[in-house]
């Protein structure tokens, strides 16, 4: 099956510099990937998705790289400010198949 | 987060008793979901509902029941449950049931089964 699985189980940033958490994946087929973000008493919320077909995309503040040469993928946050502070969770999917979620990464941003 | 709702937020209960989880999303979604979330475990998918209609039970235990009655609302059924069973329920709605369709999550419920 799956695995969805992340290099770190947490990261703290200074806040202003930039956060990069990463991504393995292990289903090379998967061709849709999505971040989402958890906050302390809520629900995950979506970030950003990417699909398979392109390397980069660019939100706000937020990037989501793709490298599907070694199946991994990292979400790039600019300038990272204290209400970043949460779990980030990375998913993949086949386009219409059910999301399969990675443990998470606590990010911590020291003010 | 007022596009999907979960009542309770939280819940204690004994091994001997029934409740119910409710959800509801005021999205215009066709389909609904319910996880569990334990601590350092990935979301674990329990059921999907399309149009009403289930469409995956990933391997739950029947002491978790779900009812569908509308694209809207969607419950968790409760009974003789076991501590492990403690974690944070989380539901979610999207469009229909794919995985490129944005799932929006509510708040959860946390369960303490004692």
């Amino acid at each position: 099956g799956e695995s969805v699985g992340l290099h770190l189980p947490t990261l703290s940033v200074q806040e202003g510099d930039n956060s990069i958490i990463n991504c393995a994946y292990s289903n090379s087929a998967s061709d849709y990937f999505i971040w989402y973000k958890q906050e302390s008493g809520k629900g995950p919320q979506f970030i950003i998705d990417i699909r398979s077909n392109m390397d980069k995309r660019q939100g706000q503040r937020v990037t989501v790289l793709l490298n599907k040469t070694v199946k991994h993928l990292s979400l790039q946050i600019a300038a990272t400010q204290p209400g970043d502070s949460a779990v980030y969770f990375c998913a993949e999917t086949l386009w219409a198949n059910n999301l399969f979620f990675g443990t998470g990464t606590r990010l911590t941003v020291i003010p | 987060e007022t596009g999907v709702t979960q009542t309770p937020r939280h819940l204690v209960m004994g091994m001997t008793n029934k409740k119910s989880l409710k959800c509801e999303q005021h999205l215009g979604h066709n389909a609904m979901y319910w996880y569990k979330q334990s601590a350092k475990k990935p979301l674990e998918l329990m059921f999907v509902y399309n149009f009403k209609e289930q469409t995956e039970n990933n391997s739950v235990p029947s002491r978790f029941s779900p009812e569908c009655p509308n694209s809207s609302h969607l419950f968790l059924h409760l009974h003789t449950l076991q501590p492990e069973d403690s974690a944070l329920y989380l539901c979610a709605s999207s469009q229909e049931n794919r995985g490129a369709d944005t799932q929006y999550f509510g708040p959860g419920t946390r369960l303490t089964v004692l």
